[in-house]
């Protein structure tokens, strides 16, 4: 099984500020990685898929890249709506895995 | 636009069954991979197993925790997906999602308890 190791558990940050989400994985998936947003009481939801594309629908402030094990999501000029928790998520192999979450919170 | 709408959850007690069932309403239902995801309250999201489209064989795959308990079956015809879970146990106290085109789009969940 694929662990997706995602860094920091916990940010908290101040608007406007860039924010650098990083999710590890135990062994090469290439780049069947997928990004989630999910907000108290709310279903997850996409934001990119495989590695860096971007879903209908989602702000340009997110973009994310990286490729093997290591990836990142990029949050430019944060804005107060984007306090949630962040998943990441491989589909490269059965059983598919989640990272832990980072939750980030707005100051 | 694409709607995922989950039901079938409730309280049930150790060693019951549940089946949740998945109206997907929007896209092309055929087209489409369709997964469970679970989440413990206060925890993460977790895997539970998906089932391909109708072309690649329309077979399931399942997290380990899982297999031999639960069975993801989908109907074609009426565009339904479903989660039949046997010999349930407290640690499968969760909400549970659907996802369509893998883990695309999301349903609202269905909330599933197992106590006593």
């Amino acid at each position: 099984e694929i662990v997706l190791t995602q860094s920091p558990d916990f940010q908290s940050v101040t608007p406007k500020e860039k924010v650098t989400l990083t999710c590890r994985a135990s062994q090469n998936i290439g780049i069947d990685l997928h990004w989630y947003q999910q907000k108290p009481d709310q279903s997850p939801r996409l934001l990119i898929k495989y590695t860096s594309q971007s879903f209908s629908g989602v702000p340009s402030r997110f973009s994310g890249s990286g490729s093997g094990t290591d990836f990142t999501l990029t949050i430019n000029s944060l804005e107060a709506e984007d306090a949630a928790t962040y998943y990441c998520h491989q589909s490269i192999s059965v059983p598919q895995t989640f990272g832990q979450g980072t939750k980030l919170e707005i100051k | 636009e694409v709607q995922l709408v989950e039901s079938g959850g409730g309280l049930v007690q150790p060693g019951e069954s549940l089946r949740l069932s998945c109206a997907a309403s929007g896209f092309t239902f055929t087209d489409a991979s369709m997964t469970w995801v679970r989440q413990a309250p206060g925890k993460g999201l977790e895997w539970v197993g998906r089932i391909k489209r109708p072309s690649d064989g329309g077979t399931p795959d399942y997290a380990s925790f899982v297999r031999g308990r639960f069975t993801i079956s989908r109907d074609d015809l009426t565009n339904m997906l479903y989660l039949q879970m046997n010999s349930l146990k407290t640690e499968d106290t969760a909400v549970y999602y659907c996802g369509g085109y893998g883990i695309d789009y999301w349903g609202q969940g269905t909330l599933v308890t197992v106590s006593s």
